[in-house]
Order: structure tokens, then C-alpha cells, then sequence
């Protein structure tokens, strides 16, 4: 069963156009969100997050939106770059009380082009 | 200010063999993870230790897979008499605290022949 879906495999968007990457879940236990990205023969890398307790974390042009009741998640990158070109990877944890415990989506494929 | 470390980076193996992958944690973390990443899946939690201890081995098959972080050295995720189904790439990540960022290593992709 798979607890965090992330249901585009990829999205391609102009340079300094919005990029939106869609996350839902079904655990109501988690808590907290992560997205991370990740380039080829790399690690992911976190790159923000969210409580349950809000509904929006702004970190320079990376947002993330929280809508709790819809289970749902996006990450808005404004403007998109070359450089944002990557695997975006939504994370989740909380459940159980255990928030080591990373639970991911499959990956969303950005392609920035220029 | 190293990063997390993780080989081999690629290790070939054949069915019945055993590999090893080694993690080093960034310098001042004392917790690791281990992770799973199947073909065309996300991540899969496997494990978490502390120095000497396993703190909990819930994402972890029963059989053929061990883990371990000893007092010196780096953490070893051991897989026994390896399987083709075994093939994947197998990320570490470490960090300060439980509920602290975790920082992941580049990965070990293991394949069996």
C-alpha cells in the first residue's frame, strides 16, 4: 500500500515559469512533510518542509502548500531554473510517533527548460 | 565538512553471494538510516541504529538482511545469500537526533547477476 503518491512521474515547464509538483497521502497520522530533490548518482536533499500545524512554509522561491483535510501537498518553485531540473521527492513522517521514519512518494522527474 | 559517505558505490553480485555496504555518517551524527529504493519506487525505511544499537529494524526483511554501527567505524548493512529481487539502490542517511534533518549519502547500487 502505498502511504504518499506523487502521480506524475514528470512535469516539463519553461524557464521562469511556475512549476507545481502535486503530493497526496492517505496515513492521517503523519505530521510532518518533506520534499526533497535529487539528482542523478546523488542523494536526495532536503529541501523544505511543513508541519501539520500550517498550511504554507515559504523559503525563497520554494513553497510548499498543506490543505490537511484533502490530504494534498504541492511544491510551487517560482521562477523555475535549469538548475531546479531534478527528481522531486515527497516525504512524510509522524506515524506512530516515530518521526525518523521517512515515508516516500515514487518521484516526480522536473525538466526546466531553458 | 564531509558528507555522508557511502561504498562501494556500485557492487556486483550473483545470486547466493553476500554483499556488504559500508556507511560513514557526517561527522557529529551518531544516527543512521538505512533505504531502500526499488526499481521505478520511492525510498523504503529499512532501518535506524544508534552507536551499538539498533533502535528499530521495522522497514527490515527478516531474513538475509542485518544491520549493524559499531562503536568505531562505519555502519554496515549485510545482505545474505543474495537474491536478483535484492537489486536496488540502498541510500544511508544520518543526522544529529531522531527528529533532526536527515542527510543522505549518494547510495550504494546494488545489482545481482
Amino acid at each position: 500500500d502505498q502511504q504518499v503518491k506523487q502521480n506524475s512521474p514528470s512535469l516539463s515547464v519553461q524557464e521562469g515559469r511556475i512549476s507545481i509538483l502535486n503530493c497526496d497521502y492517505t496515513n492521517s497520522m503523519f505530521d510532518y512533510f518533506l520534499w526533497y530533490k535529487k539528482y542523478p548518482a546523488e542523494g536526495p536533499t532536503f529541501l523544505i518542509s511543513i508541519s501539520s500545524i500550517k498550511d504554507k512554509n515559504e523559503d525563497g522561491r520554494f513553497t510548499v502548500f498543506l490543505n490537511k483535510s484533502a490530504k494534498h501537498l504541492s511544491l510551487h518553485i517560482v521562477p523555475s531554473q535549469p538548475g531546479d531540473s531534478a527528481v522531486y521527492f515527497c516525504a512524510a513522517s509522524g506515524d506512530g510517533g516515530s518521526n525518523y521514519k521517512l515515508t516516500f512518494g515514487k518521484g516526480t522527474l522536473l525538466t526546466v527548460n531553458p | 565538512n564531509a558528507g555522508v559517505m557511502q561504498n562501494p558505490r556500485h557492487l556486483v553480485r550473483r545470486r547466493g553471494q553476500e554483499a556488504r555496504l559500508r556507511c560513514s555518517p557526517m561527522k557529529g551524527h551518531s544516527h543512521v538510516y538505512w533505504y531502500r529504493q526499488l526499481p521505478e519506487e520511492g525510498l523504503k525505511f529499512m532501518v535506524y541504529l544508534q552507536k551499538e544499537n539498533i533502535i528499530d529494524e521495522s522497514g527490515m526483511p527478516k531474513e538475509r538482511f542485518s544491520a549493524e554501527f559499531p562503536k568505531e567505524g562505519p555502519s554496515i548493512l549485510r545482505i545474505q545469500q543474495v537474491v536478483r529481487g535484492d537489486s536496488a539502490a540502498y541510500f544511508c542517511a544520518s543526522s544529529t537526533g531522531p527528529n533532526n534533518e536527515q542527510f543522505f549519502g549518494p547510495g550504494t547500487r546494488l545489482t545481482v547477476l
